[in-house]
């Protein structure tokens, strides 16, 4: 595998299941990201990692929890979703953070889409 | 709060035309601007990445500029193909401790017609 991965490509779940999503980086990049697409808006920034440490939940719902055990891999896990959380679920990675004079060039996942009945 | 608007927001060409795409940002304050392509339900593919300090970056049929202190990008592509077909993204990335944030737009839906 290279590049970023993300697992399951496509996801059907009822408001009251729990499922996970699941990106891997195969980069060596420290730091990723979970973005959302919304049809006809703009793509979202969700959280942010870097080195496993949490530094960014951009006033996300409680209903979604991010998980990253290590820097080549980042979870977000679901539960109790309504519909209008159906959307693309993009994962992302770069190999810095906030480094001063590094361009901090982001990589994307293909994403999972996520429909919520 | 940073906002980046990009026209048209659809564009449909002959195959071989020169094109450009525009987007526009309204905060100056930026660390890098990146373009995307982006294909029906999948991810976004990187193009090309401009340092606030740059002018232009150039791959390929691909050429973009970012003119920081006026707020504009232009992404220009030259002798378009099918192939090109797409959603184009411009995202800017903030300043000082925020340049890993990504602010993107609407993007620009391109079709090249054989």
């Amino acid at each position: 595998e290279t590049g970023v991965t993300q697992t399951p490509r496509h996801l059907v779940m009822g408001m009251t299941n729990k499922k996970s999503l699941k990106c891997e980086q195969h980069l060596g990049h420290n730091a990723m990201y979970w973005y959302k697409q919304s049809a006809k808006k703009p793509l979202e920034l969700m959280f942010v990692y870097s080195l496993e440490e949490r530094v960014e939940n951009n006033s996300v719902p409680s209903r979604f929890s991010p998980e990253c055990p290590n820097s080549s891999h980042l979870f977000l896990h679901l539960h109790t979703l309504q519909p209008e959380d159906s959307a693309l679920y993009l994962c992302a990675s770069s190999q810095k953070f906030r480094l001063a004079g590094f361009h901090n060039e982001q990589f994307f996942g293909p994403g999972t889409r996520l429909t919520v009945l | 709060k940073q906002e980046v608007t990009q026209i048209p927001a659809a564009l449909s060409v002959p195959e071989g035309e020169n094109l450009v795409l525009n987007c526009s940002f309204t905060d100056s304050a930026i660390y890098n601007l990146q373009w995307f392509r982006q294909d029906p339900g999948k991810g976004l593919t990187s193009l090309l990445l401009i340092q606030s300090s740059q002018r232009e970056q150039t791959s390929g049929r691909l050429n973009a500029s970012l003119d920081k202190s006026s707020g504009r990008s232009t992404l220009y592509i030259a002798a378009s193909q099918p192939g090109d077909s797409a959603t184009y993204l411009c995202a800017v990335s903030g300043s000082g401790g925020s340049n890993y944030k990504l602010t993107f737009g609407k993007g620009t839906l391109l079709t090249v017609n054989p």
